[in-house]
């Protein structure tokens, strides 16, 4: 069964500092997604990992796929009020998408 | 394109009474998903949908939740009798087995359901 961990669940930031969001997953997958969940409104995607060392980046944020490690990882870089969201990462298996549990980021002045 | 359309927005019903929630994809997908989120258990899978056909419906609760797919354009989700432990947002989603990012995963804003 493909369990999809994410770490850390919560994540408090000044504004201004780096940080990044680790997910693991338990088996083999070549697709990763990225999602980004304001409170009250619907998930929308961030990034799309499709191989191995594959690098995206949007603004202020930059994720990473290693699927030999089973690890994506998104980095925040000087991190802003409006990136306090919760961002979730999906492991891709057949056609279905294994969401991990979100990590809730947020940036405080 | 105007993206996965879901109605209603919000619903309030109390306990015991029907529910259909119902979602119409982006035009081409073919697959679509139905979620449910809650703070307790997260974003859970409930069924998807391959070209119309259900391929895996293991995180439908029980037998009192039930969908279809009749056409291409449209789902539903239909809860019947309706419990408060029900009351969540239900997300659809859709995704196409083609493009640059198939598999990719679209949602919709979502149905606020409050059974009381």
């Amino acid at each position: 069964e493909l369990k999809v961990e994410q770490n850390p669940l919560f994540l408090s930031m000044q504004e201004g500092k780096n940080y990044t969001i680790y997910c693991n997953y338990s088996t083999t997958s070549d697709r990763l997604y990225w999602y980004r969940q304001d409170p009250g409104k619907s998930l929308e995607s961030l990034f799309v990992l499709l191989s191995n060392g594959a690098v995206k980046q949007e603004g202020r944020l930059m994720a990473s796929l290693d699927t030999k490690a089973r690890l994506s990882t998104l980095h925040i870089t000087a991190a802003v009020h409006d990136l306090s969201a919760t961002y979730f990462c999906a492991v891709g298996r057949a056609n279905k998408l294994i969401f991990g549990t979100g990590t809730l980021l947020a940036v405080q002045p | 394109d105007a993206g996965v359309i879901q109605s209603p927005r919000h619903e309030v019903t109390e306990m015991g009474q029907e529910v259909t929630l119902r979602c119409k994809p982006i035009s081409g997908h073919n697959s679509l998903f139905w979620y449910r989120q809650t703070m307790m258990r997260g974003l859970e899978l409930l069924i998807y949908f391959n070209n119309n056909v259900p391929i895996d419906d293991s995180g439908m609760p029980e037998d009192r939740f039930s969908a279809k797919m009749p056409n291409a354009s449209f789902s539903t989700l239909k809860i019947q009798p309706s419990e408060p432990r029900d009351s969540a947002v239900y997300f659809c989603a859709s995704s196409s087995h083609s493009g640059v990012n198939s598999y990719e995963q679209y949602f919709g804003p979502g149905t606020r359901l409050t059974v009381t």
